[in-house]
């Protein structure tokens, strides 16, 4: 089955050093590919795209994503961690229909 | 802007009971989808519509569950009669869909509780 996974639950990093959350995919064809942010009580929000084009894709907030073809991936990056960037971190991709379908979801936690 | 506006932003019923959650979408997206959010299974997409006809109701549990959307600002997500297995927190959220591929904004949620 097609889908996307984040392998990690949880991702602990101090403020002020770089941070990465995880994902695969496995999905045919060209994927698009997402990132959202999910504040607590909150609903999801847009983080950043990857539908074609260069494989470095910048974001909101700082955040940049790598698309990798050959290892499958597209994790999440930032130089640099804020303890205000702790939230729940999802990965997602469309399918054909244009339908958005999401990974198991990584908790960031950024300690000062 | 004032975003996707979902309501109540809480809900508290019996087993048995009717539910039903309303979603306004942002002005000029033609897109809406209906998202149910739990611990155990994640985010799960419910069902979507596109210029308010239902695209993929796929996802929608069993026929307890049903989604309208009469017109492009107002949608509906009825649960009858709801169990204490429907608990979750439901959001809604909506895309210009242009392209296919705009990003989606979503309400903050209604979190459902089922006793």
């Amino acid at each position: 089955a097609q889908s996307v996974a984040q392998p990690e639950d949880q991702v602990n990093v101090a403020e002020g050093n770089p941070l990465t959350v995880k994902c695969t995919y496995s999905v045919s064809g060209n994927p698009y590919l997402f990132w959202y942010v999910q504040y607590p009580n909150r609903g999801l929000q847009f983080l950043l795209k990857y539908i074609t084009g260069d494989n470095l894709v910048k974001g909101s907030y700082g955040f940049e994503a790598e698309f990798n073809k050959s290892q499958t991936s597209f994790h999440l990056k930032k130089p640099s961690a804020l303890v205000s960037d702790s939230a729940l971190y999802f990965c997602a991709w469309a399918d054909s229909s244009y339908k958005l379908i999401f990974g198991s979801g990584t908790r960031l936690l950024v300690r000062p | 802007d004032a975003g996707v506006i979902q309501s109540p932003r809480h809900e508290v019923t019996e087993m048995g009971q009717e539910v039903t959650l309303r979603c306004k979408p942002i002005s000029g997206h033609n897109s809406l989808f209906w998202y149910r959010q739990t611990m155990m299974r994640g985010l799960e997409l419910l069902i979507y519509f596109n210029n308010n006809v239902p695209i993929d109701d796929s996802g929608m549990p069993e026929d307890r569950f049903s989604a309208k959307m009469p017109n492009a600002s107002f949608s509906t997500l009825k649960i009858q009669p709801s169990e204490p297995r429907d608990s979750a927190v439901y959001f809604c959220a909506s895309s210009s869909r242009t392209g296919g591929t705009s990003p989606l904004h979503f309400g903050n949620g209604t979190r459902l509780t089922v006793t």
